[in-house]
């Protein structure tokens, strides 16, 4: 099944200690991104990536990191977390240009205390 | 920039009710528009896109017509099911940028048996 998988799902962590949410896709979509998602505010861009080794920053990038080592693969890294990251967090890949239509992971919820 | 702003939700209706959810957009060139769907607890799944003026997008009862003249892309279902109480996000996607699709705010709908 072509698909968008995410992990965790949830996470609970305190301020400070570095966590990654995976994001893996089936699908050999060059394109990936990560969102937030905020009542009130919408989806907003954090980081998004043109292909294997090609990342650039989204609306709001501060305190994330990515890599994309791997065409199927797109971490984010929250090196330092706080508790305004607090928010559920969308992976989504598209074979190429963001007009193709994305396809998007479940969500991760994440909760800094 | 781009922009796009949908209809405050939330929306009630009656099921077999007639469903309009408003978006108009903002947009430097030539976007293509979407309309994604998000059930609860789950990632956005892409509803229906168009990617040229007159264009009508369809999918699952739902239809939207991108219409430049009016910078507009309506989403609408003739008789509304219990089972598409989700929220509705509308967005374009600049056809000169990989860069992303900016969403609307999203708007929430139920439907009441």
């Amino acid at each position: 099944e072509a698909q968008v998988t995410q992990n965790p799902r949830y996470l609970i962590t305190v301020t400070g200690k570095k966590l990654t949410v995976t994001c893996s896709q089936n699908m050999n979509h060059e394109y990936m991104s990560w969102y937030r998602q905020d009542p009130g505010l919408g989806l907003r861009q954090i980081y998004y990536s043109m292909n294997v080794e090609v990342t650039d920053k989204g609306d709001v990038p501060e305190g994330y990191k990515v890599s994309r080592k791997e065409k199927r693969n797109f971490p984010l890294i929250l090196e330092s977390p706080s508790p305004n990251q607090t928010s559920l967090y969308f992976c989504a890949s598209s074979l190429t240009r963001a007009g193709d239509g994305y396809t998007f992971g479940s969500g991760t919820r994440l909760t800094v205390v | 920039g781009d922009s796009v702003t949908q209809m405050e939700g939330p929306v009630t209706l009656s099921e077999e009710a007639f469903l309009t959810i408003n978006c108009t957009y903002t947009a430097t060139g030539y976007p293509s528009l979407f309309w994604y769907v998000q059930y609860p607890g789950e990632g956005l799944q892409l509803l229906l896109k168009a990617t040229k003026a007159d264009d009508k997008g369809s999918n699952k009862g739902f239809e939207a017509t991108y219409r430049k003249e009016t910078t507009s892309f309506h989403l609408e279902k003739g008789s509304v099911q219990v089972s598409d109480s989700a929220v509705y996000f509308c967005a374009l996607s600049d056809r000169g940028s990989a860069r992303q699709l900016t969403f609307g705010s999203g708007t929430q709908l139920t439907v009441l048996p």
